[in-house]
């Protein structure tokens, strides 16, 4: 089983559209976790951190379900600028190592 | 301001050649790391540091060194190119959140 398990998708949605990107990961001592995003051929960003009482960003919420391994990325009014690729990020062990899953791609068309 | 900057941008080798793909971050992180993603991939961690003079294997190691001298420095070696590490590097330092390089385009041939 792989450590960080992500869709790839693509999940093609119209604009104005909710998606919603699901991930899982392996590591029950996991102890940090993000989701970035990479627009092709680019350096992945960070969009945001992932915290246990659920967070929110502008049209992003994240939530982690820790006791089922789980965490969630809804985007909320789909804009042509958020087609990209997302990654799942978890954070634990020796050397705070980020493991990354293979991402999501998200294509948002008019 | 430089974040993270890595050099080359892009790169072309011979089988058998080697270099040296440097990193380096302006903001006092401890922990650095070096990925490798191949196309329509993940990011794999090839090797990591969590401070100067600590280096440790990650994920895919083979056919590479680290060294961390200095907490700004983290440079990523190949001694003898092969095709199996045409990919693109990115190099990350962690403070809150993980902060990339731009990336180095390695082409073996």
């Amino acid at each position: 089983r792989k450590e960080v398990e992500q869709d790839p998708g693509p999940f093609n949605v119209p604009e104005g559209a909710t998606v919603a990107f699901n991930c899982t990961y392996s590591n029950s001592a996991s102890q940090s976790f993000f989701w970035y995003r990479q627009d092709c051929r680019k350096e992945p960003k960070l969009l945001m951190s992932v915290y246990s009482s659920g967070n929110e960003d502008g049209r992003f919420t994240a939530q982690l379900n820790r006791a089922s391994q789980y965490i969630s990325l809804l985007i909320r009014d789909s804009k042509l600028s958020d087609s990209a690729t997302y990654l799942c990020v978890v954070s634990g062990g020796g050397g705070n190592k980020l493991t990354f899953g293979t991402g999501t791609q998200l294509k948002v068309e008019l | 301001n430089a974040g993270v900057t890595q050099t080359p941008k892009f790169r072309i080798l011979k089988i058998g050649q080697s270099m040296t793909l440097q990193c380096t971050q302006d903001m006092n992180h401890n922990y650095m790391y070096w990925y490798r993603q191949d196309p329509g991939m993940g990011l794999k961690l090839i090797y990591y540091s969590v401070g100067a003079g600590i280096t440790d294997k990650g994920e895919v190691p083979n056919g590479y060194n680290v060294s961390r001298s200095t907490t700004e420095d983290f440079p990523l070696r190949l001694e003898l190119a092969a095709p199996s590490q045409t990919s693109v590097y990115f190099c990350a330092s962690i403070g809150t959140g993980a902060f990339f390089g731009q990336g180095t385009r390695l082409t073996v041939v």
